[in-house]
Formats: structure tokens, C-alpha cells, sequence
């Protein structure tokens, strides 16, 4: 079964430092996401791509998260310089096209000490 | 602002017994309705979804009601069994003006007894 892919599974960091996350979504998906969920909440957007172009990013901290998704397929986030408060779990996913459902992978979750 | 809202933080039931959890949402132009199921560690899973042109939709043992006038939402879930424990997300989408983006509840988490 196809699933989405994302890489570190947990990543531990000192404040300050960059951190980057790895997304690759399920073959043939053009809309890619990138959601947080903070512990006790539901997920929230944070950026939005449709193939190789952002079409939602206006929950993006933009002044330390950075994402990209340069030839539509694969996508990395990254936070420089990392706050405690960006201690979370980051969630990927992927649809087939707007308008259908989502499927996420299995996370990365974010410790920043 | 939070558009959707779980009230409930927790909900537990018998095995065999319906499980309802309950999900509302402020926003009018939600028009695609969506519940997640994630176990502690792992991504959320897709469980079954409803169009605001229908009131229910049913899958094997989920089943989604759709309340627009009230914009209420739950998930029936029946018979419970002990694997369905988990943390259940409701979740919403404005196709029209928003396109595909996911606007979810706090979650419920949801414990199935032996």
C-alpha cells in the first residue's frame, strides 16, 4: 500500500540551531501539505503546495520556517533558528487532487531543548 | 478563532457497545467533512468522510451523520471493539473557498474496554 514517507521519525535539537524534515509523498499526489500538531491540539496547516508551487502558506512562520518542493515531487521543511516553543509533531500529507482526502505520514516529532 | 470544535476531550465505552463522538464547526462554507483516526506516535489515519449534500455516510462499522442547520457532525461507531481506541480528529474543508485545506477539531480520545 502506498503510503507517505517522512524522515527523521524524532529529531532532537538545541534552541537556536536549524533542523530540516523530509517528505515524500504517495506517487502521483500533486497536493502536498505540511501540518503541526502541538500535544492535546488537532493538526494545523502550515503550508500548502500544489506540485511545485505554494497555494496556502499564510500559517507559516515565515521569518524562521522555510518549505520547498522543488521539482513537485518531494518536499522538505526547515526552522532556523529553532524556538522551544516549536517542540511539536510535524505531519506530512498528501492528496491526489484538491478536493479529496488526506493521507499523512507517520511524523517527525520536533524536541527542541 | 477555532472553527471546529470536539467538546468532548474523552470519551469510554464497553466493547460491542456504539461509540458517538460529537463534532461541531462555526464555519458555513464547510462543505466536506472528514474523520482521522491516529494512534500515539503515528500520523493520522482517514477513516470515512461526508459531503454537505448528504446527512450520512456509512462504512462497514462508521457511520457519519451530517447535521447542517446545527452544523454538528458525529461518528457512530458500532460494535466498539478494543482496537478502535485512539485519539479521533473531526475535520473540515471549504472546497469552494479554501480548496483542500483541513481545518480539524482538538481531537477526542476514545477507549474501548474489554
Amino acid at each position: 500500500e502506498a503510503e507517505v514517507a517522512q524522515s527523521p521519525r524524532y529529531k532532537i535539537t538545541e534552541k537556536s540551531q536549524a533542523v530540516a524534515f523530509w517528505c515524500d509523498p504517495i506517487s502521483g499526489h500533486a497536493t502536498l501539505y505540511w501540518y503541526r500538531q502541538i500535544l492535546g491540539q488537532g493538526p494545523e496547516l502550515l503550508v500548502q503546495f500544489q506540485d511545485e508551487s505554494v497555494v496556502d502558506d499564510s500559517q507559516l512562520p515565515k521569518d524562521r520556517f522555510s518549505a520547498e518542493r522543488l521539482k513537485g515531487v518531494d518536499s522538505t521543511l526547515k526552522i532556523q533558528p529553532a524556538e522551544l516553543g516549536d517542540s511539536a509533531m510535524y505531519l506530512c500529507a498528501s492528496s491526489s487532487r484538491v478536493n479529496t482526502e488526506a493521507f499523512f505520514g507517520q511524523g517527525t516529532r520536533l524536541t527542541v531543548v | 478563532d477555532q472553527q471546529v470544535k470536539q467538546n468532548s476531550p474523552s470519551l469510554s465505552v464497553q466493547e460491542g457497545r456504539i461509540s458517538i463522538l460529537n463534532c461541531d464547526y462555526t464555519n458555513s462554507m464547510f462543505d466536506y467533512f472528514l474523520w482521522y483516526k491516529k494512534y500515539p506516535a503515528e500520523g493520522p489515519t482517514f477513516l470515512i468522510s461526508i459531503s454537505s449534500i448528504k446527512d450520512k455516510n456509512e462504512d462497514g462499522r462508521f457511520t457519519v451523520f451530517l447535521n447542517k442547520s446545527a452544523k454538528h457532525l458525529s461518528l457512530h461507531i458500532v460494535p466498539s471493539q478494543p482496537g478502535d481506541s485512539a485519539v479521533y480528529f473531526c475535520a473540515a474543508s471549504a472546497r469552494e473557498t479554501s480548496g483542500s485545506r483541513l481545518t480539524f477539531g482538538e481531537g477526542t480520545q476514545l477507549t474501548v474496554n474489554p
